[in-house]
């Protein structure tokens, strides 16, 4: 089983929609979840981060932490075709011992239909 | 300020070739990271280097080696390029702890024939 799980897509929506991108772990001593982006033939980018449980606001984009159910999610409302893209969550934590752990959803590929 | 920058961006190889990659960064960053993206996988970590002077296997390091030259920049070298190693390459760089932002350059696409 991997650490990180990410349903691939691709997901294609009208424009308007609101969209729900979802990543499950397996890892409890994860502590900070984030959400990339990622244009086509181009780096990922951060677009939030949320520390530890709750909810994150910014803009359209909401991110959302349930650690109980080791379930992330990030809603895009009023969907525009300029966020079509690549999403990528990622996850990691603090680690004294040195070992690092920084770990990718494989990504959701998004359409966003004018 | 360039943030990360990675050269070739477009790389052709025959099997058994070698080749280094070439990753900087300006933003004073200790960390550095080389990953592979490919289709259905995601991105996977090949080598990482937590601060100048070290470095450290990730995921997938078989048929790789990595030198931290200094600390701007961080190579990637294919010894003997082998069809598996077609990939989308891509190099990070971040500071230490927290929620540790990656910023990622623009990628090199590279194929072995």
């Amino acid at each position: 089983q991997k650490e990180v799980e990410q349903d691939p897509g691709p997901l294609s929506v009208p424009e308007g929609a609101i969209v729900s991108l979802n990543c499950t772990y397996s890892n409890s001593a994860f502590q900070y979840f984030m959400w990339y982006r990622q244009y086509s033939r181009k780096g990922p980018e951060l677009l939030m981060y949320t520390y530890s449980s709750g909810n994150k606001e910014d803009g359209r984009f909401t991110a959302q932490v349930d650690k109980s159910s080791k379930y992330i999610s990030l809603f895009i409302r009023d969907s525009q075709p300029s966020d079509s893209a690549t999403y990528l969550c990622a996850m990691n934590c603090d680690d004294t011992s040195g070992t690092y752990k920084y770990i990718f959803g494989t990504g959701t590929r998004l359409k966003v239909l004018a | 300020n360039a943030g990360v920058t990675q050269t070739p961006k477009f790389q052709v190889l025959k099997t058994g070739q070698s080749m280094t990659l070439q990753c900087a960064q300006d933003m004073n960053h200790n960390s550095m990271y080389w990953y592979r993206q490919d289709p259905g996988m995601g991105l996977r970590l090949i080598y990482y280097s937590a601060s100048e002077g070290t470095t450290d296997k990730g995921e997938v390091p078989n048929g790789y080696n990595v030198s931290r030259l200094n600390k701007r920049e961080f190579s990637l070298r294919l010894e003997s390029a082998a069809p598996s190693q077609t990939s989308v390459y891509f190099c990070a760089s971040s500071e230490i702890g927290g929620y540790n932002e990656q910023f990622f350059g623009p990628g090199t696409r590279l194929t072995v024939l």
